[in-house]
């Protein structure tokens, strides 16, 4: 079993849709919490992070974490055509690597 | 915005030859890493160091090397390039991770091309 499993999609909506992406972890050990948006042929960028269960927002971006549930989401609200990229949840432990998950591709089309 | 460079950002070359990949960073982390990433799959750990002079290989086996003399700049080299290691090379650099973990910053990539 991998210790970040992502479901690799792809996903396609239309545009103005709620958007719901998901990871699980299985180490309950793993505290901090990053998504990262990687569009076609560039690297990664870094999204949102957050440490603890809850909410976090950002404009239109919502990152959740149940760790009761070892369950990671990011919601998009409002989803334009720019959002259209592969989406990669990112885990660490404290003072371990980050581990990635496989990435979620997303389409929003107009 | 993250400042990590690589270059080239694009290359084409022939089997057997000597190539470099250059990465530098200007914010002065001490970690930085090699992934490798096939289009629309997932990223491979190849080489990670934790600063000057300590390299380490990654979750992937990988034919290349890696060298880390000053902190801001970690060259990837390939001694000789075969169709096999054509792929994306993503470098990314991150601060000594601490009790909350860390936050890697990537470079935009290096496409290879082996012929």
């Amino acid at each position: 079993q991998k210790e970040v499993e992502q479901d690799p999609g792809p996903l396609s909506v239309p545009e103005g849709a709620i958007v719901s992406l998901n990871c699980t972890y299985s180490n309950s050990a793993f505290q901090y919490f990053m998504w990262y948006r990687q569009y076609s042929r560039k690297g990664p960028e870094l999204l949102m992070y957050t440490y603890s269960s809850g909410n976090k927002e950002d404009g239109r971006f919502t990152a959740q974490v149940d760790k009761s549930s070892k369950y990671i989401s990011l919601f998009i609200r409002d989803s334009q055509p720019s959002d259209s990229a592969t989406y990669l949840c990112a885990i660490s432990g404290g003072y371990n690597k980050l581990i990635f998950g496989a990435g979620t591709r997303l389409a929003v089309h107009p | 915005e993250a400042d990590i460079y690589q270059t080239p950002r694009y290359l084409v070359i022939g089997t057997g030859k000597k190539i470099t990949l250059e990465c530098s960073q200007t914010m002065g982390h001490d970690k930085m890493y090699w992934y490798q990433q096939d289009p629309g799959m997932e990223l491979h750990l190849i080489h990670y160091s934790y600063g000057v002079n300590s390299t380490e290989k990654g979750d992937l086996s990988s034919e290349s090397t890696v060298s880390r003399i000053r902190t801001e700049h970690f060259p990837l080299t390939l001694e000789s390039a075969r169709p096999s290691h054509t792929s994306q090379y993503l470098c990314a650099s991150s601060k000594i991770a601490g009790p909350k973990g860390e936050t890697q910053y990537f470079g935009p990539g290096t496409r290879l091309l082996v012929l």
